[in-house]
């Protein structure tokens, strides 16, 4: 399996102000994909970071409020835009080699709005 | 929509002993596959064991097994001879559909007894 590191792995922030989020892995994958974990919750997807092309945004969640960028097959970004506490949660990034293989999951990041 | 539902929020087990935690699915899809994820403390989320719909014989990786009931899809784990280590949050997940994305039970934390 890659080997996936996201930074930062933990933050605290104000609201009203933005955070990115970083993927980073040590092999070219075909699939990223940004999950959201809320405090004591299962993980919910946000979008598909799509290699060249505007993310694959999943119903209740927008690219104004979570922008994503992949640049290119080993990194991507996740921001979340003008963050209130409600956006408190594990952010966590995963990705597979092709469609229909496993995905393996980075470390993930915890964030906490005030 | 597929669905993925776990019933037993919480388990526990002697150390040594036997436990299987449930899962049930929901899916009109004739191609898709089934996991278990574990997620410690530590919060990094960890592939436990993957089945494909197609193969009939139930996944096996050490100590952990499944019993797949595609009919009544059903896709419970059994973890044999526990251990302290296996303490964690489970994760079952469904992958299929057009982009293969993943959609988690809310998960079941095991405690695993001395």
């Amino acid at each position: 399996s890659a080997v996936i590191s996201q930074k930062p792995s933990r933050d605290i922030c104000q609201r009203g102000t933005s955070l990115t989020i970083q993927c980073q892995v040590d092999s070219q994958v075909t699939m990223m994909f940004w999950y959201r974990q809320q405090p004591g919750q299962s993980l919910t997807l946000i979008a598909t970071a799509n290699q060249g092309s505007e993310a694959t945004y999943e119903s209740g969640f927008v690219i104004d409020k979570f922008p994503i960028s992949r640049p290119n097959l080993t990194f991507s970004t996740l921001t979340v835009s003008n963050m209130s506490p409600e956006d408190s949660s594990i952010y966590l990034c995963s990705v597979s080699r092709w469609r229909k293989e496993t995905q393996y999951f980075g470390p993930g990041t915890r964030l906490l709005v005030l | 929509a597929q669905t993925v539902t776990q019933s037993q929020p919480e388990m526990s087990v002697q150390e040594a002993e036997t436990v299987t935690l449930s899962c049930t699915y929901d899916t009109s899809e004739s191609d898709y596959y089934l996991f278990w994820y574990k997620q410690p403390p530590s919060r990094q989320m960890i592939l436990v064991i993957r089945q494909e719909a197609y193969k009939q014989q139930n996944a096996t990786e050490n100590r952990f097994s499944v019993n797949f009931q595609k009919a009544a899809k059903s896709f419970s784990l059994k973890i044999s001879d526990s251990q302290l280590g296996d303490a964690a949050m489970y994760f079952c997940a469904y992958s299929g559909g057009s982009n293969y994305k993943l959609t988690f039970g809310k998960g079941t934390l095991l405690t695993v007894n001395p």
